[in-house]
């Protein structure tokens, strides 16, 4: 069965980084993923795409300081110099031929 | 600029049916395969419904199977999400989203989001 597993919450200062994980559930380890951001009281945005080789492709507009990586079954996304405006939710995405799987979901809060 | 807006929320007895709308503008939206996608109050986010770019191929989750039908109309760039026998637990902000282009599958991401669309499903 295809699952998405993240970390319900994250928290770093203004500035600074975090890096958030998502894990593909076991056989899955090839697998693509995408990143969302989802703001307070908006819609999702999607941020980019995640290859199992680690290479990312960002949307329209992503700024330099989100950035994508792989290791193994598990896949990244880092926000560098964290601004007040990162604080959100975080959702990871994979897909099938006929399905379509998100994570939990992970919120980070910018001390 | 590329845009999605979807309308047709609203309040709703248990057994009662709605439609959905999703407006898209400023790409192609024939040569885009479209999802459906919803989230509950304080939930996450929760794949509904996929639909290829001509139409011909559609998937559903197993949570609405047989009660909701997406549909689209090429010549008027709309998405329709029919949702029929409602449930309180379909209560949710429904986002309509754009899959890749000249998909026959649900393969790949979602680039582009509306803002949603609310149902409360209430007696």
């Amino acid at each position: 069965q295809l699952v998405l597993t993240q970390s319900p919450s994250a928290s770093a200062s203004l500035g600074a980084s975090v890096k958030l994980t998502c894990t593909l559930s076991s056989g899955h380890s090839s697998y693509a993923i995408a990143w969302h951001q989802q703001q307070p009281e908006k819609g999702p945005r999607y941020l980019m795409k995640v290859n199992s080789d680690g290479s990312h492709i960002k949307g329209d507009g992503i700024p330099d300081r989100f950035s994508g990586s792989t290791s193994g079954a598990e896949r990244y996304l880092t926000i560098s110099s964290l601004q007040s405006e990162d604080e959100a939710d975080y959702y990871c995405q994979t897909w099938g031929t006929d399905i379509q799987v998100f994570g939990g979901g992970t919120k980070v809060t910018v001390l | 600029q590329v845009q999605l807006v979807e309308s047709g929320g609203g309040v709703v007895q248990p057994g009662r049916s709605l439609r959905l709308s999703c407006a898209a503008s400023g790409f192609t939206f024939s040569t885009y395969a479209m999802h459906w996608v919803r989230q509950a109050p304080g939930k996450g986010l929760e794949w509904v419904a996929f639909i290829s770019y001509d139409e011909t191929i559609t998937y559903y989750a197993d949570s609405v199977k047989g009660r909701f039908t997406i549909s689209r109309d090429n010549s008027k760039n709309t998405l329709s999400l029919q949702v029929n026998s409602l449930r309180p637990e379909d209560t949710a902000v429904y986002y309509c989203a754009r899959g890749p282009l000249y998909s026959y599958d649900s393969r790949g991401t979602f680039d582009i989001w509306g803002q949603g669309t609310m149902v409360t499903v209430s007696s």
